[in-house]
């Protein structure tokens, strides 16, 4: 089983502060994790992803991700947020699901970035 | 240019109609899902499927119907049962891999109303 917690589901920064949107998961197996972003009325798009290796991961438009297992979280952050940056942003858990297939992603709720100009 | 498309992007019906949603993509992945988003809820699974001509229920399947007569398509029936259809609907797809860890491609998800 697998479960992710996205803390906050509403976030306000202004234009060129730090942007930090907070994901814990849980999972019974190492975890692959991934951020998404969604602006309004469209679908999701992939902005960073982990799966092995290296913990720090980059992503698209400045954004990068640390997976830490001892605190089971993945958190994103910008350095400086754009206004462009307003959207939803969902962090997902795949676990291993027996027999492979179709995978077993879990999103979070969701947070909602807003930016102060 | 390689995607997920679904159609219309609007679709308005009247209470105690089924309604079929198009998804369609040419990416040549295998499995295929759809999600329901309701606001503040995230995603939440209907159907997915792994292969052509087998489907399963995903977290909130009834009042739903999918099929996969062909890899390329998965369209989903919100049927007169579901209590609550007014929505935003997703559709996403992604390759098979051993564990099924693969990430999902989305389409641009189609917005019913029913009234």
């Amino acid at each position: 089983a697998q479960s992710v917690t996205q803390l906050g589901s509403h976030v306000s920064v202004s234009e060129g502060a730090l942007v930090l949107l907070r994901c814990n998961y849980s999972s019974s197996v190492p975890p692959y994790l991934f951020w998404y972003v969604q602006y309004p009325n469209q679908g999701l798009q992939l902005l960073l992803k982990y799966t092995t290796g290296a913990t720090l991961v980059k992503g698209i438009n400045g954004f990068e991700a640390e997976f830490k297992k001892s605190e089971t979280s993945f958190h994103l952050t910008k350095p400086s947020a754009h206004m462009s940056d307003a959207a939803e942003y969902f962090c997902a858990v795949s676990g291993f699901i027996e027999g492979g297939g179709a995978d077993g992603l879990t999103f979070g709720k969701g947070t909602h970035l807003i930016i102060q100009p | 240019d390689g995607g997920i498309t679904q159609s219309p992007k609007y679709l308005f019906r009247k209470e105690g109609q089924n309604v079929t949603l198009s998804c369609e993509q040419n990416l040549n992945h295998d499995a295929m899902y759809w999600y329901r988003q309701d606001p503040g809820q995230g995603l939440r699974l209907i159907y997915y499927s792994q292969i052509v001509n087998d489907f399963q229920k995903g977290d909130i399947a009834e009042g739903y119907s999918v099929s996969r007569e062909k890899k390329e398509s998965f369209p989903l029936t919100v049927t007169s049962a579901q209590k609550n259809p007014t929505a935003f609907y997703l559709c996403a797809s992604s390759i098979r891999t051993p564990g099924g860890r693969s990430e999902q491609y989305f389409g641009p998800g189609t917005r019913l109303t029913v009234t």
